[in-house]
């Protein structure tokens, strides 16, 4: 079935450093999303991207959707402390489909 | 970005009941909605798919007959955890697709603790 890998499985960053995770893929996504979520709670959507080679960014938060559409990865520059939390990436094949989850990056940042 | 809501936000019963939880689109009408469980420090699989209207798709491994799920209308899809045991102590999470289906958006989850 798909799978989704993610590196680094987890991280522990000085606060005000910028931090670059990807996320790989056995097959191909037409959609990658980047989700944090925060202990107890349900994950919360960062970024979406719907071409490949796309670039977008969402405040500090920059991912990319890679040119074989079986990669993408996510770039947080100047960490605050509010940034820990796990870090999802996830592939949809076709609109309104299941979206299939990584296994998740965990941030610490260190004031 | 849509807003999903699931009640109860946490639960506790015990071996042998019946747990019913909730999950609503409040800004949008979702005729596809999705169950996810989550164990401590995993990720979060895919249970089932719910269908509006018609019986749910459940992923290889999920037994349909203990995990009933009822999408009664376009803004509520029910989970009902039958016979709940230990080992279904989770956290429990629903996804409903945003504008255009190629978004997900999540519940805050509901916490599930089998006695």
């Amino acid at each position: 079935g798909q799978q989704l890998n993610q590196s680094p499985q987890s991280m522990f960053i000085q606060e005000g450093e910028d931090v670059s995770m990807n996320c790989t893929s056995s097959s191909i996504f037409n959609t990658w999303l980047w989700y944090k979520q925060d202990p107890g709670e349900g994950p919360v959507l960062l970024i979406a991207l719907y071409k490949a080679g796309e670039l977008t960014s969402n405040g500090r938060l920059t991912a990319q959707f890679g040119i074989t559409r079986k990669d993408s990865f996510l770039n947080i520059s100047a960490s605050i402390p509010s940034d820990v939390g796990i870090y999802f990436c996830a592939g949809q094949r076709t609109s309104y489909d299941k979206v299939i989850f990584g296994p998740g990056t965990s941030l610490s940042v260190i004031p | 970005g849509a807003v999903v809501s699931q009640h109860p936000s946490w639960v506790i019963c015990k071996s042998g009941t019946s747990v019913k939880i909730e999950c609503r689109s409040l800004d949008f009408q979702a005729t596809t909605m999705f169950w996810y469980r989550q164990f401590p420090k995993q990720s979060l699989m895919l249970m089932a798919t719910s269908n509006e209207g018609s019986k749910a798709t459940y992923e290889q491994g999920v037994e349909k007959d203990k995990f009933l799920i009822n999408h009664a209308s376009l803004t509520l899809s029910t989970l009902t955890v039958t016979s709940a045991h230990p080992e279904d102590s989770s956290f429990y999470i629903c996804g409903c697709p945003g504008t255009g289906g190629n978004t997900q958006y999540f519940g805050p989850g509901t916490r599930l603790t089998v006695l």
